[in-house]
């Protein structure tokens, strides 16, 4: 079974702060995806990578930058968090030209 | 632009009737539809896909019917059981990209 992990399962953190969210896969996926899921607005997509130091935006990248040095590795930075960035995050992998992805666990991140 | 709608925020349905899901989509260059069920606290899990050449997919008490003139898509579980209880999200695909629907929230009531 592919496995999608995502470091923390809760995040509390200033605002300002610089964030570090980490997704690890396990199965040689190229691609990788962030989310966020809020209310009422479903799952919108961030960033996604197709290779390694590769990157493109979703559809709401402002705020938000990523890097993908190794292939297992997908990570989500948040410059500086502001209060809007609470959400919870979810990362997914797939395999190029495959359409299913897989879930992580999620990020509850609250920014105060 | 939300590229994919649930319209229906929540649904509740009696044990062992059919639950009907519904999605609309605007774009007709997607080629791929796809339903994920999502527990509280946990990652979107995949239920059941279908190809746009396609206009039904079965899997055990799951179909998914696609209706691409009308750009719509249903899922329907039947019999419906208390642990379907869930968020279901439909998402298209174009490419390797995903767009994801705001969710309908389903209750199985025993």
């Amino acid at each position: 079974d592919v496995k999608v992990t995502q470091s923390s399962r809760y995040l509390v953190k200033r605002t300002g702060e610089k964030v570090f969210l980490e997704c690890v896969q396990d199965m040689d996926h190229e691609n990788m995806f962030w989310y966020r899921q809020d209310p009422g607005l479903g799952l919108r997509l961030i960033y996604f990578s197709y290779d390694v130091k590769m990157k493109e935006k979703g559809d709401i990248p402002e705020g938000y930058s990523v890097s993908r040095e190794k292939k297992e590795r997908f990570s989500l930075i948040l410059e500086s968090a502001s209060t809007n960035q609470t959400s919870m995050y979810l990362c997914a992998s797939s395999l190029m030209g495959q359409s299913t992805g897989t879930f992580g666990s999620g990020t509850r991140l609250t920014v105060v | 632009d939300q590229q994919v709608k649930q319209n229906s925020p929540s649904l509740s349905v009696q044990e062992g009737r059919i639950s009907i899901l519904n999605c609309d989509y605007t774009n007709s260059m997607f080629d791929y539809f796809l339903w994920y069920k999502k527990y509280p606290a946990e990652g979107p899990t995949f239920l059941i896909s279908i190809s746009s050449i396609k206009d039904k997919n079965e899997d055990g008490r799951f179909t998914v019917f696609l209706n691409k003139s009308a750009k719509h898509l249903s899922l329907h579980i039947v019999p419906s059981q208390p642990g379907d209880s869930a968020v279901y999200f439909c998402a298209a695909s174009e490419g390797n990209q995903f767009y994801f629907g705001t969710g309908t929230s389903l209750t199985v009531i025993p």
